[in-house]
């Protein structure tokens, strides 16, 4: 089955500094890929979308300058929270759709975020 | 803008029982998908069953089933014969045809009594 990585699982970073969470898709190609955040026991809150090669649609209300997403090639799609405060803290869940599908979506294990 | 609307944010049911989730939508598109997700402690989110709005045939994927009714907006999950691997959050979520992004429910945790 189609799997999707992210990495690191776990990281907590000091206040201010930024820190790159990684996706990558591992057996197939993604066109492209989204960005979750999920605070505790809430749903899913989509982000951003990323297609390969082309800028990051954002949703409104997410700051683009504080979330940038890079979707450098079809297996790895990075996001990277700059100048980091405690209420960035949160779980980020990535998710990889294959080329040519209309609805398949495969979710990554998710990455856990703590600023202190 | 389409929303997803769970209303039982926790259910819980006995071993070998069935459940029904609930899950409402509104969506002013005629095609679409519907899915239901579940989140284990683990919290990775496995995919449990898909369901094209253009079928009117029910989605079955073994044990579970969906009663999809597409003019009342409505898509709940039957979880048959519930195990104790059943226990999770579930959510609920849409997207519209040839879209990319899903619209996820606030989600119900489910509990299952041994």
């Amino acid at each position: 089955g189609a799997v999707v990585s992210q990495h690191p699982s776990w990281v907590i970073c000091k206040s201010g500094t930024s820190v790159k969470i990684e996706c990558r898709s591992l057996d197939f190609q993604a066109t492209t890929m989204f960005w979750y955040r999920q605070f505790p026991k809430q749903s899913l809150m989509l982000m951003a979308t990323s297609n390969e090669g082309s800028k990051a649609t954002y949703e409104q209300g997410v700051e683009k300058d504080k979330f940038l997403i890079n979707h450098a090639s079809l297996t790895l799609s990075t996001l990277t929270v700059t100048s980091a405060h405690p209420e960035d803290s949160s779980f980020y869940i990535c998710s990889a759709r294959p080329g040519g599908s209309s609805y398949e979506q495969y979710f990554g294990p998710g990455t856990r975020l703590t600023v202190t | 803008a389409q929303t997803v609307t769970q209303s039982q944010p926790e259910m819980s049911v006995q071993e070998a029982e069935t459940v029904t989730l609930s899950c409402t939508y509104d969506t002013s598109e005629s095609d679409y998908y519907l899915f239901w997700y579940k989140q284990p402690p683990s919290r990775q989110m496995i995919l449990v069953i898909r369901q094209e709005a253009y079928k009117q045939q029910n989605a079955t994927e073994n044990r579970f089933s969906v009663n999809f009714q597409k003019a009342a907006k409505s898509f709940s999950l039957k979880i048959s014969d519930s195990q104790l691997g059943d226990a999770a959050m579930y959510f609920c979520a849409y997207s519209p045809w040839g879209a990319q992004k899903l619209v996820f429910g606030q989600g119900t945790r489910l509990t299952i009594n041994p």
